[in-house]
């Protein structure tokens, strides 16, 4: 089946570093890819996403690529804030049928001041 | 507000106990989909509606496990005989040109 893979985390930067998560995925057909986060004490929010073979998502500064070639939705942002410190979900979804959403594990983020 | 919101936010309950989620769309979406969030097994997808009927229900984990949707609106997701390993955060989404926005969630322990 359908299925996500994240880097691992927690990771851990200082404000303004740059950020790279790494999400591949293994799916039948052309699914969509997402990237939802979760701030602390909230719920589950969309922060971008692509529908096709290269595809850039972007917002509030984060970007990810749809790369069909690597099977690959990379997360990354060039100078990170202390609000970013959030878990973080790539998430595909089949383009057919019901359309649910396969997560990957998450990957918690800690920005430091 | 517009957003898919669920109740309780909280839920504790007792072993052997029945409880029920309820989940109400963004109105005027059709599709709507119950995931669980839990510490061992990550975000998974339980069932899905579009309208009042469950097209898959594939992610159920056992048969004390039940959902239905009236109106095309508000969803109620049942679990019966509750168990320690039902405890998880409920997750509701409704959908809009393919992207799912969620709800707050329901937090479920099972004592």
């Amino acid at each position: 089946g359908d299925s996500v893979t994240q880097m691992e985390g927690p990771v851990t930067l200082s404000e303004e570093a740059f950020l790279t998560i790494n999400c591949t995925y293994t799916a039948t057909g052309y699914p969509s890819l997402f990237w939802y986060v979760q701030y602390p004490g909230e719920g589950l929010q969309l922060l971008l996403k692509a529908t096709k073979a290269d595809d850039k998502g972007s917002n509030k500064g984060f970007e990810a690529t749809y790369r069909k070639e690597t099977t690959s939705f990379h997360l990354e942002k060039g100078s990170v804030q202390v609000s970013d410190s959030a878990v973080y979900f790539c998430a595909l979804s089949d383009a057919q049928g019901a359309q649910k959403l396969v997560f990957g594990q998450g990957t918690r983020l800690t920005i430091n001041p | 507000g517009a957003g898919v919101s669920q109740s309780p936010s909280n839920k504790v309950t007792e072993k052997g106990k029945d409880v029920e989620l309820r989940c109400d769309p963004i109105s005027g979406h059709t599709a709507l989909y119950w995931y669980r969030q839990s510490l061992g097994q990550g975000l998974e997808f339980l069932i899905y509606f579009q309208g009042n009927s469950a097209p898959d229900k594939s992610g159920l984990p056992s048969d004390r496990f039940s959902a239905e949707r009236t109106g095309g609106s508000v969803s109620t997701l049942t679990i019966q005989r509750t168990q320690q390993e039902d405890s998880a955060v409920y997750l509701c989404a409704s959908t809009q040109k393919h992207t799912q926005y969620f709800g707050p969630g329901t937090r479920l322990t099972v004592l």
